[in-house]
């Protein structure tokens, strides 16, 4: 079945650093791609999506790329805040329709000032 | 005006009980669902709701009992409840077509002593 493998955390970094949090997915057909991020004692906020291949969804300066040749969606950001420190979700929609989100186990960011 | 409430936030329960968690959303959408996210905050799907019909079932025990009387309300009863039932439980909801991005209600804190 369908399913998403992110990099364990916690990825700890300092304010203003470069940030990449790995993630794989095996899917039949052609997922949409999503990063939720969830934010301590509240439930997932989309961050950005992508629908086919090739398409970068981005949002508050992060972004990811849907690549299909390596079945990947990597999340990237040039510059964090402490305010990003969070965990963050990748996602598939499965198969079967109905939306169907299939998500990763999450990484926990934290930044430091 | 918040989009997607559940009650109550937090609930503390002995096994063998039976609990209810209600959920609203007043976003107008068509699907409703409910997440359950583990201590290690993996977050798999439990059942979905489209104009009240039920459209996805997971292997769930039948314990759990999901009830959407229209389709801005879908609640979660759990009968006999188990150490194991122990999670934050989400809703979430959504509009049609599959990439529509999902709504998460802030979680109820189950706790199963």
């Amino acid at each position: 079945g369908d399913s998403v493998t992110q990099m364990e955390g916690p990825v700890t970094l300092s304010e203003e650093a470069f940030l990449t949090i790995n993630c794989t997915y095996t899917a039949t057909g052609y997922p949409s791609l999503f990063w939720y991020v969830q934010y301590p004692g509240e439930g997932l906020q989309l961050l950005l999506k992508a629908t086919k291949a090739d398409d970068k969804g981005s949002n508050k300066g992060f972004e990811a790329t849907y690549r299909k040749e390596t079945t990947s969606f990597h999340l990237e950001k040039g510059s964090v805040q402490v305010s990003d420190s969070a965990v963050y979700f990748c996602a598939l929609s499965g198969d079967g329709g109905y939306n169907k989100l299939i998500f990763g186990a999450g990484t926990r960011l934290a930044v430091h000032p | 005006d918040t989009a997607v409430s559940q009650t109550p936030k937090y609930l503390v329960t002995q096994m063998g009980n039976d609990k209810s968690i209600k959920c609203e959303q007043n976003l107008g959408h068509d699907t409703m669902y409910w997440y359950k996210q583990d201590s290690k905050k993996f977050l798999k799907i439990m059942f979905s709701y489209n104009n009240k019909e039920l459209i996805i079932n997971e292997t769930v025990p039948n314990r759990f009992s999901p009830k959407s009387p229209d389709k801005a309300h879908l609640n979660l009863h759990i009968n006999s409840l188990e150490l194991g039932d122990s999670a934050v439980y989400f809703c979430a909801s959504s509009q049609q077509p599959s990439d529509s991005p999902l709504h998460f209600g802030n979680g109820t804190r189950l706790t199963v002593t």
